[in-house]
């Protein structure tokens, strides 16, 4: 069983500022999938294959990684971004981070 | 337009169970598996299980397998789970996903056990 250990657990941001969440797998993994999710929310799909942009996320946004190494930056933070993320293993099975609280300063 | 729509919340007693229901729309249902989540209270995500609706084919993650039961209906394009012998651990909102690279998800059902 694929364990995925993200980081920070929570961190806040100033406007502008650029901001990268990191997931690590205990064993490689072929892609990585980011989630989005408000508060009392459904979880929205935010990065797919590792570092595609699902529809409608702003291109401020990135993906990057591979094997064990994942992460999801912002380039520049904006109140609208603040969140919790998680990172994802799929698709037979499903594995979450533990999410990161995204706050704006 | 694909949608999930779950059933609503449900307050039921210690020891009981419950059935929840998510019915897919706008794509073939028997095309994808049927995933739920657990998301307890300001805690993160959990994988529970997933259905192939096609045949009903089933796999549990280890700690849901004596608790969740999944089911589907072709006729109706109709996910359920039941879950068993309730507990003040299993209060939480459920999930049914598609995941995958065009993810969906239901709008979650909040179970709440309480005497």
């Amino acid at each position: 069983e694929i364990v995925l250990t993200q980081s920070p657990n929570t961190m806040a941001a100033s406007p502008g500022e650029k901001v990268t969440i990191t997931c690590r797998a205990s064993s490689s993994v072929s892609y990585m999938y980011w989630y989005q999710q408000m508060s009392d929310a459904s979880p929205k799909l935010w990065i797919y294959d590792t570092s595609k942009l699902a529809s409608g996320v702003p291109d401020r946004f990135s993906g990057s990684g591979s094997g064990t190494s994942y992460s999801l930056t912002i380039n520049t933070m904006e109140a609208e971004d603040a969140a919790t993320y998680y990172c994802q293993q799929c698709c037979s099975t499903l594995t979450f981070g533990s999410g990161t609280k995204l706050e704006i300063k | 337009e694909v949608l999930l729509q779950q059933s609503g919340a449900e307050l039921v007693r210690p020891g009981s169970s419950v059935k929840i229901s998510c019915k897919a729309s706008g794509y073939t249902f028997t095309d994808y598996y049927m995933h739920w989540v657990k998301q307890r209270p300001e805690q993160g995500l959990v994988w529970i299980g997933r259905i192939n609706p096609a045949n009903g084919n089933t796999v549990y993650a280890e700690k849901f397998k004596s608790k969740a039961t999944l089911t589907a209906d072709k006729s109706s394009n109709t996910a359920y789970m039941q879950l068993s012998s309730l507990t003040s651990e299993d209060t939480a909102t459920y999930f049914c996903t598609r995941p995958g690279r065009f993810a969906y998800w239901g709008q979650g059902t909040l179970v709440t056990v309480s005497s």
